[in-house]
Formats: structure tokens, sequence, C-alpha cells
């Protein structure tokens, strides 16, 4: 596709529901990034990958939050057992670039998960 | 990354230049300055960067100051669609956090008729 694609745009989960959120970035693009973004706030990072390999998962706000690019391309993120404070906007964003020349992310759309 | 400081938010008349400034007083040397906009609804869209000379492209220009301690995104003639969050971020790609883009608080741009 010509952008970074994410699925589902909304989703509503109960609390104590498991959801896992898609994201197609661009074709080739070999970095791989994910942000949440609450209301009223800037985007925070959550994770990166580099191909399949998740080379910092710092952000991650707990172990109920899990992120895989199992074939270097569609990233998916999981979060267990969601609970209200989950809810926000989850960013996708991916890059050419493997880290070393200036370069530029290029973002989807978001999925706003809301947890009820 | 380096902390960057904009100022909450600004107003702006259509067809005018808006001027966005950015502090980043602790930026290093191997940091690029770079410039997002987030539209309501939308996810962060790329506008410029640099590392130390001026940059022009479609959208904006960006000016950084010779110390590099701050910079300003110009949006030459703005339009009500310019109405937006503006991100000012300070980037080592190729550091050891090159995949942390630290997002501030921005900038609320608000361009009216």
């Amino acid at each position: 596709g010509a952008g970074v694609s994410q699925s589902p745009r909304y989703k509503v989960a109960k609390r104590g529901q498991d959801v896992a959120l898609r994201c197609d970035p661009i074709s080739g693009h070999v970095s791989l990034f994910w942000y949440q973004q609450a209301l009223g706030q800037g985007p925070e990072f959550l994770t990166y990958f580099q191909n399949e390999a998740q080379l910092d998962k710092s952000g991650l706000p707990s172990d109920r939050f899990f992120a895989e690019r199992p074939e270097g391309s569609v990233s998916t993120l999981k979060i267990q057992r969601t609970q209200q404070e989950d809810s926000a906007v989850y960013l996708c964003a991916s890059s050419s670039s493997r880290g070393r020349v200036n370069t530029e992310a290029f973002f989807g759309q978001g999925t706003r998960l809301t947890v009820v | 990354d380096a902390k960057t400081t904009q100022p909450p938010s600004m107003d702006c008349a259509e067809g005018r230049a808006a001027n966005l400034p950015c502090n980043h007083s602790t930026i290093s040397g191997n940091e690029y300055v770079y410039w997002y906009r987030q539209i309501h609804s939308q996810g962060p869209q790329y506008i410029i960067h640099g590392l130390k000379n001026n940059e022009t492209n479609e959208m904006a220009s960006l000016i950084i100051t010779e110390d590099r301690k701050s910079s300003t995104l110009i949006l030459p003639h703005a339009t009500l669609r310019d109405t937006a969050v503006y991100y000012c971020i300070n980037w080592d790609a190729g550091g050891t956090s090159y995949g942390k883009l630290t997002f501030g608080q921005g900038t609320i741009l608000t361009v009216h008729p």
C-alpha cells in the first residue's frame, strides 16, 4: 500500500479481554515503531523493531503488552487482560532506515482502543 | 533524546506566515531537529528535518540557530488546514535511541479566517 495501514480503526473491549492490533508498514521498510497516545497527550514510545528483531521494548508499560513482527513486515501489538488505563490511540510508524542515516518515520492513522 | 520546549498554543491568520519556535538547549551533536504535525484524529505527519543548515521543502522552512539550541518552523502561507498540533523533536536516528522519536506536548496552532 501507499502508507502505513492499521486495523481495526476502532476497538471497544471489555475490561479483562485480550486485544490484538495490527500494523501493515510501508513495503520494504526495515524499521517499525509502536506508540501509545493518551487523550490530549503526545505519542509515547512503546517498542521498536528492526526487521523481525525487537530491539527496544523499554516503553511497554507492563507484561500485559506484547508485540511481534515474525516475518519482518506485519506487526501485531497484543494487550492481555485489558484495563481502563489502556484506553488510548495506538500508533504504528515505519521507516526505511536501519537507524544509520537521517530519515523520516511514516505514521498510520492509529487504532483507538476504548476499554469499558 | 534531548528535551524540547515549545509554546503550548499559537494563533495565526489565514494567508500569513506561521512561525513556530522550539528550544532545544541540550541537543547533542548527532541529533537532528525534526518537525511533525498531527491533525485531529490522524497520525503524526512528517514536515521537515535538519541538522544545522536551514532547510526548505514544499511544506515549510526550518531555521536552526548557529548554536543549534533553538529552531523555528515557518509555514509561509498558513491555511485553515494547517490547524494542528506541531511537534519539535530531536532525534539521533543512528544512535542507541534510534527507535525513540520522543514527542513532547507540542504547540497547538490555530489558523483563523
